[in-house]
């Protein structure tokens, strides 16, 4: 089955850190950019940061960038992301997805697969 | 960044009626290259992952039922349900993919009159 399977959220306090993993199957993976997408409570989709399918490149939204890392093991099918410095607005459920890249540097794409998301919340 | 507007933020339409979604982008969303709509529609039902619709503005994905179609180009766009099923019943979001960052509409609520 073609799936993406999150894991690692979790309740934290502010100024704290997490790592989520996003485990793949079913395509080939090292060939395909990946993304994280988040949606927070009472809001829309917001994009997070992709990484290309060889890892060597990435990309962040500016509310994230400095605080979040995203990184791949292609030798494991795992997509991660390191959350550092998380504040409340941070609270929001995260997707990993797959990309389908309409540019040759993947900062640009649709996503035509999702996982079932994990839930951080930041709070005291 | 490009801002995607979507219209209405709700809409509650009968069974077998017509649904009908609005996007609009702050910029062209057209490539001139290749002539094509950088523009995804997305579905999201409760408790589900968001799921790919429409690609291209108007290019439906396997699979998906042929009641939903997507119209539009530069910075208006349209997701059309033609038949509202009870099973569609779902936020709906439309993203731009012509420039970084990558942003979505706030989203459509989609219920049943």
């Amino acid at each position: 089955d073609v799936q993406l399977l999150e894991s690692g959220g979790d309740l934290v306090q502010p100024g704290g850190s997490l790592r989520l993993s996003c485990a793949a199957s079913g395509f080939t993976f090292s060939n395909s950019a990946m993304t994280w997408v988040r949606l927070a409570p009472g809001k829309g989709l917001e994009w997070v940061s992709t990484i290309s399918g060889s890892g060597g490149s990435t990309y962040y939204a500016d509310s994230v960038k400095g605080r979040f890392t995203i990184s791949r093991d292609n030798s494991k099918n795992t997509l991660y992301l390191q959350m550092n410095s998380l504040r409340a607005e941070d609270t929001a459920g995260y997707y990993c997805a797959k990309q389908y890249s309409t540019a040759v540097s993947d900062n640009r794409g649709y996503f035509d697969l999702w996982g079932r998301g994990t839930l951080v919340i930041v709070s005291s | 960044d490009i801002v995607m507007t979507q219209s209405p933020d709700s809409l509650a339409v009968s069974l077998g009626e017509r649904a009908t979604i609005n996007c609009k982008s702050s910029q062209s969303v057209f490539y001139n290259s290749n002539s094509k709509n950088y523009l995804a529609w997305y579905q999201q039902k409760p408790g589900q992952p968001p799921k790919l619709l429409i690609s291209w503005a108007s290019t439906r994905e396997s699979g998906v039922p042929d009641r939903f179609s997507g119209s539009g180009s530069g910075t208006d766009f349209t997701l059309t349900i033609s038949s509202l099923q009870a099973e569609d019943v779902a936020v709906y979001y439309c993203q731009q993919h012509y420039s970084a960052p990558l942003t979505f509409g706030g989203g459509t609520k989609v219920e049943i009159k």
